[in-house]
């Protein structure tokens, strides 16, 4: 059973970096598509972006200019990078991997992890 | 760029039958998926490609999509059911979600 982990610091300041990094196990992240979204506080879910083990990536177009997600194959590990953060920057962080063949779903997510934005 | 919308909020009483729309131009040219939110928990993914359930999700879960309406359909609705569901699809290499839909059963 594949299992998803979050980790990072659940307090940023603003203009700072949000950096995250989502530890994969029961399974091999080659050869998969892994993503991030977030969920601000009440409000729904948000795609950032994801990356295929081979490093290729596709970010949400709203957040493109921010955004960075890179892949360790060596430790099982992806990565958000979020720059430039703002209190609305404030979310739920999940990852999950993508399935991307026929159809395109989400079929294992992390538990989530709370980042706030505030000084 | 490509929006799905989904009302905020549908009621049903127990043992009745949910459901809950998504609406996108042309989705019925594309896959649709659904996750159900309970509070605090990650999103579980109930209907994927249209139609399809993973293992472990009960029957009563079922989807369609045709034209510009991908529908999550909840037969006999139980109490459990209760929670936040989102519509997912695809469009120019880029995942869209729905804005959500907030079951009650009551």
């Amino acid at each position: 059973q594949v299992q998803l982990q979050e980790s990072g610091p659940g307090l940023v300041k603003p203009s700072e970096t949000l950096s995250l990094t989502c530890t994969v196990s029961g399974g091999s992240i080659n050869s998969y598509y892994w993503s991030w979204m977030r969920q601000p506080p009440g409000k729904g879910l948000e795609w950032i972006g994801y990356i295929y083990s081979s490093g290729s990536t596709n970010y949400n177009s709203s957040l493109k200019s921010r955004v960075t997600i890179s892949v360790d194959t060596s430790k099982n590990q992806f990565s958000l990078k979020l720059s430039s953060v703002t209190a609305a920057d404030t979310a739920v962080y999940y990852c999950a991997r993508l399935y991307l063949a026929a159809s395109y779903y989400f079929d294992y997510w992390g538990q989530g992890t709370l980042v706030t934005v505030s000084s | 760029s490509y929006e799905l919308t989904q009302p905020p909020l549908v009621s049903v009483s127990p043992g009745q039958t949910a459901s809950i729309t998504c609406s996108g131009d042309k989705l019925g040219d594309t896959y649709a998926c659904w996750y159900q939110q309970k509070p605090g928990q990650s999103p579980v993914l109930v209907i994927y490609q249209d139609n399809k359930r993973p293992s472990g999700i009960p029957e009563r879960f079922s989807g369609s999509n045709s034209g510009n309406t991908a529908t999550l359909t909840i037969s006999g609705t139980q109490a459990l059911d209760e929670a936040d569901y989102y519509c997912q699809a695809w469009d120019s290499n880029s995942v869209v979600f729905g804005g959500g839909t907030k079951l009650t059963v009551l």
